[in-house]
């Protein structure tokens, strides 16, 4: 069975400052996806990355990039120029692709900016 | 607008009573999840669902049950035999593993 582990479960930086959030996973699947996903105080869970493990350059999507180590079963996720707006519950998830699609996700980073 | 529709937004359920959590989509979506969330605990799978009149349990069943007569609708019962229902509820939905899930708002359960 897969697990994902997210090590921090509070974070708080000032705005506009960069923060990077942990998450290892254990698996034996050599092809799978991975993803973080963001929820807001409204409790809607928004997708932010998503990553292909076969893939090894890393995802990037404006002001939020990852840092994919596949051997060493790493996926942080790198916020830079942080906002407000950043503030929430942040999840990493685990999806493999043979079989069904489930995803698997870590406890949680609940991640504070500061005005 | 495609998406997920979760209602009741708030349930109370009383003691030793069942109550359903409706979930719909029009995204003609195929699979179809049932995950619980707690403080601290992340989301954990109840059910889901990959095609129409079939559906497999997660690692939390016990207690729940489902029910996939439509494409669209996957609703969620929580009988009397789940102890702690207290928790918010989210169904989601995907085609394909590309861009992993999408969520409804949710349902936050609070047994009285």
């Amino acid at each position: 069975a897969q697990t994902v582990t997210q090590s921090q479960p509070e974070m708080s930086v000032q705005e506009a400052e960069t923060v990077t959030l942990s998450c290892t996973y254990d698996t034996s699947e050599n092809n799978y996806y991975l993803f973080w996903y963001k929820q807001p105080p409204s409790r809607q869970m928004i997708l932010v990355i998503r990553q292909e493990a076969y893939k090894q350059q890393n995802a990037t999507e404006n002001r939020f990039s990852v840092n994919f180590q596949k051997a060493a079963k790493s996926f942080s996720l790198k916020i830079s120029d942080s906002q407000l707006g950043d503030t929430a519950m942040y999840f990493c998830a685990f999806m493999k692709l043979r079989g069904a699609q489930k995803l698997v996700f870590g406890q949680g980073t609940r991640l504070t900016i500061n005005p | 607008d495609g998406g997920i529709t979760q209602s009741p937004k708030y349930l109370f359920r009383k003691e030793g009573q069942n109550v359903t959590l409706s979930c719909e989509q029009n995204l003609n979506h195929d699979a179809m999840y049932w995950y619980r969330q707690d403080p601290g605990q992340g989301l954990r799978l109840i059910y889901y669902s990959q095609i129409v009149n079939d559906f497999q349990k997660g690692d939390i069943a016990e207690g729940y049950s489902v029910s996939r007569e439509k494409k669209e609708s996957f609703p969620l019962t929580v009988t009397s035999a789940q102890k702690n229902p207290t928790a918010f509820y989210l169904c989601a939905s995907n085609f394909g593993a590309d861009y992993g899930y999408t969520f409804g708002s949710g349902t936050r359960l609070t047994v009285v």
